[in-house]
């Protein structure tokens, strides 16, 4: 079956503007998270969503948003971008823990990678 | 609080040469322990996992095994290759109702001919 698709995969923003990722999860997974990376931060939390609801966040401001459709796609939105948030933007989708046999493990997409000029 | 603990890389090997990237963590309960890898470009893949003490994960000669009394989950492969080249994390899914893996920051794997 299909993986998660991120699109875009490349762009390229200047400070002060907004852009917006976008996320396909694998069919049937309801939860899907995203992080960001960056060599000198690593792998950072930001959010994560299921069934529509945001049920976990990391510690970003709130330039950073998301949502999550009914179809469980999701899109995450950084306004007013600054250099610093130049990064590779992973989406991961997995089956709630909830569900049976699901022990955690994500699946990621190969990310959106955002340069700010 | 949960943490995470790996080795600083680059880690730098000749092809055939024995890896072990170490991998400690600081939680409470039982969590179930993951290694994620990135090939250059692309996003994280699950390369192994355990779920319970003693347990041992294994895929494409990587190893790692849940040490309970020890707390770590250290990944070891007896012969890498250069298409080995990565970067490894350790992660761990704890047992209180969490949703979300604690990620270590990554090793880099640099694997020469």
């Amino acid at each position: 079956k299909a993986g998660v698709t991120q699109t875009p995969r490349y762009l390229i923003k200047t400070r002060g503007q907004q852009v917006t990722l976008s996320c396909s999860p694998i069919s049937g997974h309801r939860s899907v998270s995203w992080y960001q990376q960056t060599p000198g931060q690593g792998l950072q939390f930001l959010f994560e969503y299921f069934s529509e609801t945001q049920r976990n966040k990391g510690n970003f401001p709130g330039r950073f948003s998301g949502r999550q459709f009914s179809n469980s796609r999701s899109e995450m939105n950084v306004s007013t971008l600054e250099l610093g948030d130049s990064a590779l933007y992973l989406c991961a989708s997995s089956l709630d823990r909830l569900a049976g046999g699901s022990t955690g493990e994500l699946f990621f997409g190969e990310g959106s990678r955002l340069t700010v000029l | 609080g949960n943490s995470v603990t790996q080795m600083e890389g680059p880690v730098t090997l000749s092809e055939e040469a024995f890896l072990t990237i170490n991998c400690t963590y600081t939680a409470t309960g039982y969590p179930s322990l993951f290694w994620y890898v990135q090939y250059p470009g692309e996003g994280l893949q699950l390369l192994l996992k355990a779920t319970k003490a003693d347990d041992k994960g294994s895929n494409k000669g990587f190893e790692a095994t849940y040490r309970k009394e020890t707390t770590s989950f250290h990944l070891e492969k007896g012969s890498v290759q250069v298409s080995d080249s990565a970067v490894y994390f350790c992660a761990f899914l704890g047992t209180g109702g969490s949703y979300i893996p604690t990620f270590g920051r990554g090793t880099s794997l640099i694997v020469h001919p």
